[in-house]
């Protein structure tokens, strides 16, 4: 089993949609978790942080269950410029060591 | 923000050749430094941490030989690919956390590296 797993997609959706993407992990000692987003060719770049108690910022709403080990994100009124790789992203034990997801690819039509 | 640099920004090398690639950070001290590959429609994949003064941690399955990192000073580390063949052809990109009481990471922009 991968460490980090997500929705294989690709998800096409129309602007002003609302799309989740779901995230879970294997291993319990994990402590952080992130969104990370990568447009094709470049750099990943922070999209947030992913905390117990659910964070929102913007149109972008992460939740973290640590019982059940998953995270999603949420994208509400999807912008054209939302379109990337969404990638979620988890720290190994209590090292600084990134675990990164498959990613996700998202693509928002006009 | 905290900035990292990578250089070159792409290479293109003859197989049987070497090439170095630099992880700098701008801003900020770096001990530990992270390596990664990236090869395409796929995640990153982490090769190796690099530690400022002492020896890279290589992942499973990472040749050390092959990939020699050097943590040379405290803003600057270097990924040589050794004897590159075609599928060494990645994305190779870089990260550092700013503390060593954080888990952030700031990537480098990437190196783009095809081997003919």
């Amino acid at each position: 089993r991968k460490e980090v797993e997500q929705d294989p997609g690709p998800f096409n959706v129309p602007e002003g949609a609302t799309v989740a993407f779901n995230c879970t992990y294997s291993n319990s000692a994990s402590q952080s978790f992130f969104w990370y987003r990568q447009d094709c060719r470049k750099e990943p770049k922070l999209l947030m942080s992913v905390y117990s108690s659910g964070n929102e910022d913007g149109r972008f709403t992460a939740q973290l269950n640590r019982a059940s080990q998953y995270i999603s994100l949420l994208i509400r009124d999807s912008k054209l410029s939302d379109s990337a790789t969404y990638l979620c992203v988890v720290n190994r034990d209590y090292g600084q060591n990134f675990v990164f997801g498959p990613g996700t690819r998202l693509s928002v039509l006009p | 923000g905290a900035v990292v640099s990578q250089h070159p920004s792409w290479v293109i090398c003859k197989s049987g050749t070497s090439v170095k690639i630099e992880c700098r950070s701008l801003d900020f001290q770096a001990t530990t430094m992270f390596w990664y590959r990236q090869f395409p429609k796929q995640s990153l994949m982490l090769m190796a941490t690099s530690n400022e003064g002492s020896k890279a941690t290589y992942e499973q399955g990472v040749e050390k030989d092959k990939f020699l990192i050097n943590h040379a000073s405290l803003t600057l580390s270097t990924l040589t690919v050794t004897s590159a063949h075609p599928e060494d052809s990645s994305f190779y990109i870089c990260s550092a956390p700013p503390g060593v009481a954080t888990y952030e990471q700031y990537f480098g922009p990437g190196t783009r590296l095809t081997v003919t």
